[in-house]
């Protein structure tokens, strides 16, 4: 089993609809993070949480929210999803005891019409 | 402001070498980091560099050079298994990750 477990791993949905991504990790790691990625630009961070009364904001939140249910589960949700949302979502974990390395899971496709 | 900078695009044949050039410009430095990722798959991490130098992981090596903002990772003995984006991506001094959009290598038989 994957120790970063992203669902639903494809949603497609119109525009308006709430939508919400979860994520949920074995790592035991306190820190979590939503990307975003499109073709041909870098890895986007939307929101970081360092631990479970931690909430930060990234560099593109606008337009999306998160929630720290524990320390293992980390949800994204768009309120009112656009087609400009239509992206690959990551979760990702890291440890800062280590060297900060990041272990994502397999990542959420969403289509937004 | 914090760039991250690497090719588009690289073409290389089976069994030869090949190295993949980031150069990066980051508010404070806590490392440099080299991530695979293979089409519709999440990143995989291949290396992490915090001093200069060269670090040596089997087929891949990675090098930094933190006076002059750079860094390459050089891929030996190249396999079709290979191709896919190579991610450069430095850690500034909040330990945030910035990433470059990634290297796409095209292996050739």
């Amino acid at each position: 089993d994957a120790d970063v477990t992203q669902t639903p791993r494809n949603r497609i949905t119109k525009t308006g609809k709430r939508i919400m991504l979860e994520c949920s990790q074995t790592k035991g790691h306190d820190r979590m993070y939503w990307y975003r990625q499109d073709p041909g630009l870098g890895l986007q961070l939307i929101y970081y949480s360092f631990d479970v009364k931690d909430i930060n904001k990234g560099e593109i939140s606008d337009g999306y929210s998160v929630s720290r249910q524990a320390q293992a589960k980390f949800s994204l949700s768009l309120e009112s999803a656009i087609p400009n949302q239509t992206a690959l979502y990551f979760c990702a974990t890291s440890d800062l005891t280590d060297t900060g390395e990041l272990f994502f899971g397999e990542g959420s496709r969403l289509t937004v019409l | 402001g914090q760039n991250i900078d690497q090719p588009t695009e690289m073409t290389a044949t089976e069994g030869a070498i090949v190295q993949i050039n980031c150069t990066y410009q980051t508010s404070g430095f806590n490392g440099l980091f080299w991530y695979q990722q293979h089409a519709g798959e999440a990143p995989t991490f291949l290396s992490y560099n915090v001093l200069d130098g060269l670090e040596e992981k089997g087929r891949f090596s990675s090098f930094l050079s933190r006076s002059k903002g750079y860094s390459y990772l050089l891929l030996k003995e190249l396999q079709m298994k290979d191709s896919a984006s190579y991610l450069c991506a430095s850690m500034d001094s909040n330990y945030q990750l910035i990433w470059g959009a990634g290297t796409k290598l095209i292996i050739k038989p």
